[in-house]
């Protein structure tokens, strides 16, 4: 049964500071790992999608990367904001199923 | 371009009354659709998915059932809520045989 797991549940940094978050996952038959982004109260926004042939992806400020062997993936932002601040979850997909990390809850202090 | 909707915003409704939350995909044809939990402090749990109308599957037993009778239209109801019921609902969609999956704005749900 796969397993997602990120790592920390929660950090906070001063502004313009480099970060990575964490997210590890138990079987490496994966289609995909799609890292996403919530605000309080609202939906997930899609940030990167990693097709599993790929090691990584960038977009703006963030660059997702991942390990299908080690069952790993990082999402690292670069030059943190204010506006950064959310919870970022990661998702392993199989067929149809999306598995779900509880998400790292992330601060960015002005 | 693709947009989902999700209907009502919130909702408090007392237990053992029904429930309708109703999810329409536009831009798109023949989606995959699904419903989500998502508890306080916890994370999301996939409760049906769709590939194609009436198609269903459920993921966890419980007192909650979906439907799909529209392409592009996905309905999760219940005959009588309970407490446990409470929580975030989210929609999402993704194209069939691409893996990237857009979320709606949520329901929240509140049982008293």
């Amino acid at each position: 049964k796969q397993e997602v797991t990120q790592i920390p549940a929660a950090l906070s940094v001063p502004e313009g500071e480099n970060l990575v978050l964490n997210c590890s996952f138990t079987d490496s038959a994966i289609y995909n790992l799609q890292w996403f982004r919530q605000d309080p109260g609202k939906g997930l926004t899609s940030l990167l999608l990693i097709q599993s042939s790929q090691r990584e992806q960038t977009s703006g400020r963030l660059n997702a990367s991942l390990d299908k062997s080690s069952g790993r993936s990082t999402l690292y932002i670069a030059a943190s904001q204010p506006g950064d601040s959310a919870t970022y979850l990661c998702a392993v997909t199989g067929t149809y199923k999306y598995i779900f990390g509880t998400g790292t809850r992330l601060k960015v202090l002005a | 371009s693709q947009t989902i909707h999700q209907w009502p915003a919130t909702l408090v409704q007392p237990v053992g009354s029904p429930l309708s939350l109703e999810c329409t995909v536009e831009g798109t044809s023949n989606p995959n659709l699904y419903w989500y939990r998502q508890a306080a402090g916890r994370g999301l749990q996939l409760l049906f998915y769709s590939v194609g109308i009436g198609q269903i599957s459920s993921e966890v037993p419980q007192n909650l059932s979906a439907s799909r009778p529209q392409d592009r239209q996905f309905i999760l109801s219940s005959k009588k809520l309970l407490l446990s019921d409470s929580g975030f609902y989210l929609c999402a969609w993704n194209r069939q045989g691409v893996n990237e999956q857009f979320f709606g704005p949520g329901t929240r749900l509140t049982v008293l």
